[in-house]
């Protein structure tokens, strides 16, 4: 069954307003999720990694200030796209791990964004 | 060169047939390697994960590793229709497992009824 239960599903906002996507871990306590974006016709991209009760780590290149990471919860993630851009308009995804050591990421559904 | 490499294609492959997808990576200390397969418009899925050279299988697929030269592939016997998606190879950054996958750019993959 689903492991990571990410909402919504696909949201169109205007450019200039914000967007917050939410992540959430079914069935375990996932002190670390992960944020990757995917553009058309590219691959994944991690943009950071979201750690319960402390602060967001970002990818190099990757604005903090602009996507807000909040990790409040053992089961809960966020994401928010402050002050959208057209540039913005990704796939992004949510994933986490479900044991230490080596395994493999189980991936939300995925959030698609447009920004107009 | 990219970290993690694969032939965008198409491959295009009959039913029925072996379809061969490859990848390369260029960090020597990665330890855990996986394959995903992506629909257009859909989240990643996980087809395979290998962390030891030699072969693994499951079903219709096998995962080959090979450390020395960097290169892990998915065979994918007696293709179908429903196989034809985009199969993502990922490699986890550097021996530690801290969940940072890097994915190669995917390979697109057709099977002809």
């Amino acid at each position: 069954g689903a492991v990571v239960s990410q909402h919504p599903s696909w949201v169109i906002c205007k450019s200039g307003t914000s967007v917050k996507i939410e992540c959430r871990s079914l069935d375990f306590q996932a002190t670390t999720m992960f944020w990757y974006r995917q553009f058309p016709k590219q691959s994944l991209m991690l943009m950071a990694t979201s750690n319960e009760g402390s602060k967001a780590t970002y990818e190099q290149g990757v604005e903090k200030d602009k996507f807000l990471i909040n990790h409040a919860s053992l089961t809960l993630s966020t994401l928010t796209v402050t002050s959208a851009h057209p540039e913005d308009s990704s796939f992004y995804i949510c994933t986490l791990s479900r044991q230490r050591g080596p395994s493999p990421l189980h991936f939300g559904n995925g959030t698609r964004l447009t920004v107009t | 060169q990219k970290e993690v490499e694969q032939n965008s294609g198409p491959l295009s492959v009959p039913e029925g047939a072996i379809a061969s997808l490859n990848c390369t990576y260029s960090d020597r200390g990665s330890q855990s390697f996986f394959w995903y397969r992506q629909y257009s418009g859909k989240s990643p899925e996980l087809i395979m994960s290998i962390y030891s050279n030699g072969d693994k299988e499951d079903g219709r697929f096998t995962a080959q590793l090979n450390k020395a030269s960097q290169y892990v592939s998915l065979l994918i016997r007696d293709s179908q229709p429903s196989d034809s998606a985009t199969y993502l190879c990922a490699v986890n950054r550097g021996s530690s497992n801290t969940g940072k996958l890097i994915f190669g750019q995917g390979t697109t993959l057709q099977v002809k009824p």
